[in-house]
C-alpha cells in the first residue's frame, strides 16, 4: 500500500469546517483514499473513503484531486468531539494488503 | 454497522503475570484478525496478523512467544501477553476483516504493568 504525508498537528475554531490534507503522491490505480479518526484511548472510527470521485456522507466529505496525488478531508462544522488524531490510509478496497498502514496522522483539536 | 469488541478494556497486573486480551465480532465472521499496538503519542503498529484455524503471521521485532494469539473461531481472536513487564504496558487494539474485506476495529484494551 502506498504511504501518506498530513501534517502533525491543526487547529480548528468550533463551528468551522476542518480541512485535513493528505499527499499520497504514490498511490496506485486501484487504491482508495481511507480516512480514519482516533479519539484518545478510543480504537479507530473509520469517516469515508473514495477512488476518484468527491465522496460525501454524514460525518465528512472527501475531495480527491484529479490526479490522485492528495486529498482533502473536510468536516463541515467541527465540534468539540471531533478533536482526535485523523488518519489517512490508500489501500486497495477490500482486498489487497490485508491490514492498514497507519501513519502518524494528523492531530486536530478543536478550539472553543 | 459491524461491531467489534475487546474485553478487558483496561487491565492492571502486576509484572511477570500473564494477561488475554479478547477481540470478539459480534455480528459477522472474521476470517482474519489483526493485533495492532499503540504506545502513547504514536500510531498504530501492527503486531501479528491472526487467521482462523492457523498459526499467526508476526511482524518482525515481534516475540510470538511473548504475545501468544489464538484464533480458534470466525468470532473470536485472544491476545496473550505472557510475563508481562513495565515495557509491555501499551494500548492493544484489534481490528477484524470480514468475507469482503472491510475492516472493523475495536475500542482498544489498556493494560498497565505494574
Amino acid at each position: 500500500d502506498a504511504k501518506t504525508t498530513q501534517p502533525p498537528s491543526m487547529d480548528c475554531a468550533e463551528g468551522r469546517a476542518a480541512n485535513l490534507p493528505c499527499n499520497h503522491s504514490t498511490i496506485s490505480g486501484n487504491e482508495y483514499v481511507y480516512w480514519y479518526r482516533q479519539i484518545h484511548s478510543q480504537g479507530p472510527q473509520y469517516i469515508i473513503h473514495g477512488l476518484k470521485n468527491n465522496e460525501t456522507n454524514e460525518m465528512a466529505s472527501l475531495i480527491i484531486t484529479e490526479d490522485r496525488k492528495s486529498s482533502t478531508l473536510i468536516l463541515p462544522h467541527a465540534t468539540l468531539r471531533d478533536t482526535a488524531v485523523y488518519y489517512c490510509i490508500v489501500r486497495v478496497e477490500r482486498g489487497g494488503a490485508n491490514n492498514l498502514f497507519f501513519g502518524t496522522g494528523t492531530r486536530l483539536t478543536v478550539i472553543p | 454497522g459491524a461491531v467489534v469488541s475487546q474485553h478487558p478494556s483496561w487491565v492492571i497486573c502486576k509484572s511477570g503475570t500473564s494477561v488475554k486480551i479478547e477481540c470478539r465480532s459480534l455480528d459477522f465472521q472474521a476470517t482474519t484478525m489483526f493485533w495492532y499496538r499503540q504506545f502513547p503519542k504514536q500510531s498504530l503498529m501492527l503486531m501479528a496478523t491472526s487467521n482462523e484455524g492457523s498459526k499467526a503471521t508476526y511482524e518482525q521485532g515481534v516475540e510470538k512467544d511473548k504475545f501468544l494469539i489464538n484464533h480458534a473461531s470466525l468470532t473470536l481472536s485472544t491476545l496473550t501477553v505472557t510475563s508481562a513487564h513495565p515495557e509491555d504496558s501499551s494500548f492493544y487494539i484489534c481490528s477484524a476483516r470480514d468475507r469482503i474485506g472491510e475492516l472493523f476495529f475495536g475500542e482498544g484494551s489498556r493494560l498497565t504493568v505494574l
